[in-house]
């Protein structure tokens, strides 16, 4: 059975502190690993990784993928009150016909003044 | 640009009442469909995919249904809810990346 498993589960920070977030998965037919913002209703796109070690990178946020140890982090710099919200780690597999993707439980980053 | 819509945004329904949710797409043709409920406190779970018209999979067996009776339209029916039913219903669209709509929070009461 694939899993994603995030780690912190829920984080409390203050504004202006770096924050790392956790992503480890183990599936069959890896195809990409999503990230994903969620505030109160449907998540917002992020990033996509394919391969590895290469950085993706927009504004104060960036992420990386190891496809040998199996994991991503989520980086974000200089947090603000806006950052607040869960993040959601999601791996895309193949079918042969679609992208199916099974999600982790996220983390819940709160940024607080 | 392409554009997911999703109805109602709320619903509040009794246990043995039928379900409909509508999703449609604009702006891309021949998506992926995807149907997720996220249940309160835990991740996202797919319930169905479609990669074109009448094509269902399903993916966990359940009290629900999805069609896809036209190539942007995507319905999650139920003949009798459940009070497990209750939860968060996210449609969402992709090529490569999947897209999410608003979702429908529904209560089983």
């Amino acid at each position: 059975e694939d899993k994603v498993v995030q780690s912190p589960l829920s984080l409390v920070v203050h504004e202006g502190d770096t924050v790392t977030l956790n992503c480890s998965y183990e599936v069959t037919n890896f195809r990409s690993l999503l990230w994903y913002k969620q505030e109160k209703k449907a998540p917002t796109f992020l990033f996509m990784l394919t391969s590895s070690g290469i950085e993706k990178k927009s504004g104060r946020l960036s992420s990386i993928l190891d496809k040998k140890e199996l994991f991503s982090i989520l980086n974000i710099t200089a947090t603000q009150t806006g950052d607040s919200a869960v993040y959601l780690c999601a791996v895309g597999v193949n079918t042969g016909t679609a992208s199916k993707l099974t999600f982790g439980t996220g983390t819940r980053l709160q940024v607080t003044l | 640009s392409q554009t997911i819509h999703q109805w109602p945004a709320t619903l509040v329904q009794p246990v043995g009442s039928p379900l409909s949710l509508e999703c449609t797409v604009e702006g891309t043709s021949n998506p992926n469909l995807y149907w997720y409920r996220q249940a309160a406190g835990r991740g996202l779970q797919l319930l169905f995919y479609s990669v074109g018209i009448g094509q269902i999979s399903s993916e966990v067996p359940q009290n629900l249904s999805a069609s896809r009776p036209q190539d942007r339209q995507f319905i999650l029916s139920s003949k009798k809810l459940l009070l497990s039913d209750s939860g968060f219903y996210l449609c969402a669209w992709s090529q490569k990346t999947q897209y999410f709509g608003p979702g429908t929070r529904l209560l089983v009461l």
